[in-house]
């Protein structure tokens, strides 16, 4: 079966331009996870979802960050105003449910020029 | 401090080695335990996932926890070539779903 995918697998924008991410979680999975990976770090959270609402989005580093996830499945992760400080891997993860494994897709890596 | 400390590496190893990857942490929350592989350009793939202290074993892979001592573990038996990657351990307090605090990785070469 498929797992999680992400699009696009690259992108690179200007500072100050506005960039959305999405996320195609697998099938049937309810819980939906955004993550952070600069270079040579593991992945920092972000933000996740249950259904279609943020259950915790504690780790968005400010409000230029918003995501969605309008009819519980697909999600697409939004910046406004990119900085270049926000190049970095966004990683995309499903569950099951809220404590199974998460699943991570390859993500997309941003890169702010 | 970081809450989780993993050893950067680079880890080069001759292939059939014993490999032993560590992690320590502060947050005595914590009470799963997880070892991530991550290839380049790819996402994290799960090994190992377990709940409080004790050993666990999957085939060439062994994770321990040992709680009393915030260490963690994670042993590769017979290492080959196709092992060569991130290792990365991550962990979460039980409850928020699966929001995980990972360490940085441990880069892994295993070389013929």
């Amino acid at each position: 079966g498929a797992g999680v995918s992400q699009t696009p697998s690259n992108k690179v924008t200007e500072k100050g331009k506005y960039v959305e991410l999405r996320c195609d979680p697998i099938s049937g999975h309810t819980a939906l996870y955004w993550y952070r990976q600069s270079l040579g770090q593991g992945p920092e959270f972000l933000i996740y979802f249950q259904g279609t609402g943020a259950a915790d989005d504690s780790g968005l580093p400010n409000d230029r960050f918003f995501a969605v996830r309008p009819e519980g499945s697909v999600s697409t992760l939004k910046i406004q105003r990119t900085e270049r400080g926000d190049s970095a891997v966004y990683l995309c993860a499903s569950s099951a449910g809220l404590n199974s494994p998460l699943h991570f897709g390859n993500g997309t890596r941003l890169t702010v020029t | 401090q970081k809450e989780v400390e993993q050893d950067p590496g680079p880890l080069s190893v001759p292939e059939g080695a014993i490999v032993s990857l560590n992690c320590t942490y502060s947050n005595s929350a914590f009470q799963y335990f997880m070892w991530y592989r991550q290839y380049s350009r790819k996402g994290p793939e799960l090994l190992m996932y377990t709940y409080s202290s004790g050993n666990k074993e999957d085939g060439r892979f062994t994770a321990q926890v040992d709680k009393s001592s915030k260490y963690i573990s994670l042993f590769i038996r017979d290492s080959q070539p196709s092992d060569s990657a991130t290792y990365l351990c991550a962990m979460k307090a039980a409850g928020g779903g699966n929001k995980l605090t990972f360490g940085t990785g441990t880069q892994l070469k295993v070389e013929l």
